[in-house]
């Protein structure tokens, strides 16, 4: 399996910040990675697929960057929609596998 | 629009076995993508469980293998989801979701609202 590990677990900040949030794999997996917002008592939404490309609808705040093991989101600013928790998740191998998520709350 | 929507009950006894629906509104599953579930754990940990394609096959998380079935009822547009010997580890939010299998488009585009199912006597 290839584990993703998400850092860190929690991110406390306030409104008008940049956030950067990271997810590192097990081994390579090319920029096979893609994030997902969720919301409270929502589904997950697809928020930057092949860890940069974007995504019609999502605000262009949100940016991806890395390739390999390491991964990161990006956050410009953040916003009072933004905090929700964080997925990333890989699709190199076909045993499709999430990091544990990083929870963006409010300081 | 593309809809996804899980039914089952909400309260499974241990040792029992696990049914959910999803019904899809907007595609017609056998046209193409692969269908999968997915379950969110209390403590926010994601398992992507399986899958059942456009063309009917199923592939399982190996972690699950022997308890796991998906499948489908073309008729009506859905897919089904089935575990069994649950314990109260299998206590979670349960998720249908749409997975693109074209390359380039490996993701999951179209999730439905989830389930809750908790496992307990």
């Amino acid at each position: 399996n290839i584990v993703l590990t998400q850092s860190p677990a929690t991110l406390s900040v306030t409104p008008g910040e940049s956030v950067s949030l990271s997810c590192r794999a097990s081994q390579s997996i090319s920029t096979s990675i893609h994030w997902y917002q969720q919301k409270s008592n929502e589904s997950p939404r697809l928020l930057i697929k092949y860890a940069s490309q974007s995504i019609s609808g999502i605000p262009s705040r949100f940016s991806g960057s890395g390739s390999g093991t390491d991964f990161t989101l990006s956050i410009n600013r953040v916003e009072s929609e933004d905090f929700s928790i964080y997925y990333c998740q890989q699709s190199y191998s076909s045993l499709y596998t999430f990091g544990a998520g990083t929870k963006l709350e409010l300081k | 629009e593309i809809q996804l929507q899980e039914s089952g009950p909400g309260l499974v006894k241990p040792s029992q076995s696990l049914s959910l629906t999803c019904s899809v509104t907007g595609y017609t599953i056998t046209s193409g993508y692969d269908w999968s579930w997915i379950r969110k754990f209390p403590g926010n940990k994601m398992e992507w469980m399986g899958y059942i394609s456009y063309s009917g096959s199923t592939n399982y998380n190996p972690s699950l293998k022997s308890r796991i079935s998906i499948t489908r009822d073309t008729s009506k547009n859905q897919f089904f989801l089935q575990l069994n010997s649950v314990t109260t580890e299998d206590t979670a939010t349960y998720y249908c979701a749409r997975y693109s299998p074209y390359y380039g488009y490996n993701y999951f585009d179209y999730w439905g609202q989830g389930v809750m199912v908790t496992v307990s006597s």
